[in-house]
């Protein structure tokens, strides 16, 4: 069984702060990382993806992976509260082109 | 270029009767993919369409949803006989193919509520 675990959150920060997001995965097989902003109500929207280890930069965004831990975060710099949304991690494996998707984590950025 | 196109957008019905949702992915996409989103969920993946062959039905509770990609392009979810615990957003997605690396495309998705 594939498992993806994510702190279901809430994760508050202030306004301007960084926004840590973390996601780890079970199967070591996995080769393609993924992170999906959902905002309430709406569908999930790929933001970032990630596939060899270390940091991908995009904007405010980052995305870093680190296989031999089996770990996975997201950090958005200067946060805003348009950032407010369930953040869903998904990680596909080498064997299966299928997304295994966590629950997600809900940040709440305040002002 | 247009998103994936899903209707209705909410649907409430009675436990026991059926229901059938429709899906058009973008334009030269191959693979769609139908999932279940429960509240406070991921998305769980229940049918894999490869053109208009099934590729992964495994987590696809066949005694009560079945689904079909006619044409390799549109495709519908049908539940039959519904019941409480099938309420959640039934969310289609499409990818350009299917392999490592390939994201997805979600549509806005279908909020199923059965009383």
């Amino acid at each position: 069984q594939k498992e993806v675990e994510q702190n279901s959150g809430p994760l508050s920060v202030p306004e301007g702060a960084i926004a840590s997001l973390n996601c780890t995965y079970s199967d070591r097989g996995s080769q393609s990382f993924f992170w999906y902003r959902q905002y309430s109500g709406k569908s999930p929207e790929l933001i970032m993806s990630i596939y060899s280890n270390g940091d991908k930069e995009d904007g405010r965004f980052t995305a870093q992976l680190n296989k031999a831990s089996q770990y996975v975060s997201l950090l958005i710099r200067d946060s805003q509260p348009s950032d407010s949304a369930t953040y869903l991690c998904a990680v596909q494996s080498g064997g299966s082109y299928i997304p295994t998707f966590g629950r997600g984590t809900s940040l709440i950025v305040h002002p | 270029e247009a998103g994936v196109a899903q209707s209705p957008r909410y649907k409430i019905i009675e436990k026991r009767q059926s229901v059938a949702f429709w899906c058009n992915p973008i334009s030269g996409h191959a693979t769609l993919y139908w999932y279940q989103q429960i509240l406070g969920q991921g998305p769980k993946l229940l049918i894999q369409f490869q053109n208009n062959g099934v590729v992964d039905d495994s987590q696809l509770p066949k005694d009560r949803f079945s689904a079909e990609r006619l044409k390799g392009v549109d495709s519908t979810l049908k539940i039959q006989p519904a019941k409480l615990e099938d309420s959640a957003v039934y969310l289609c997605a499409s990818s350009l193919a299917s392999g490592q690396g390939y994201g997805y495309t979600f549509g806005s998705g279908t909020r199923l509520t059965v009383v």
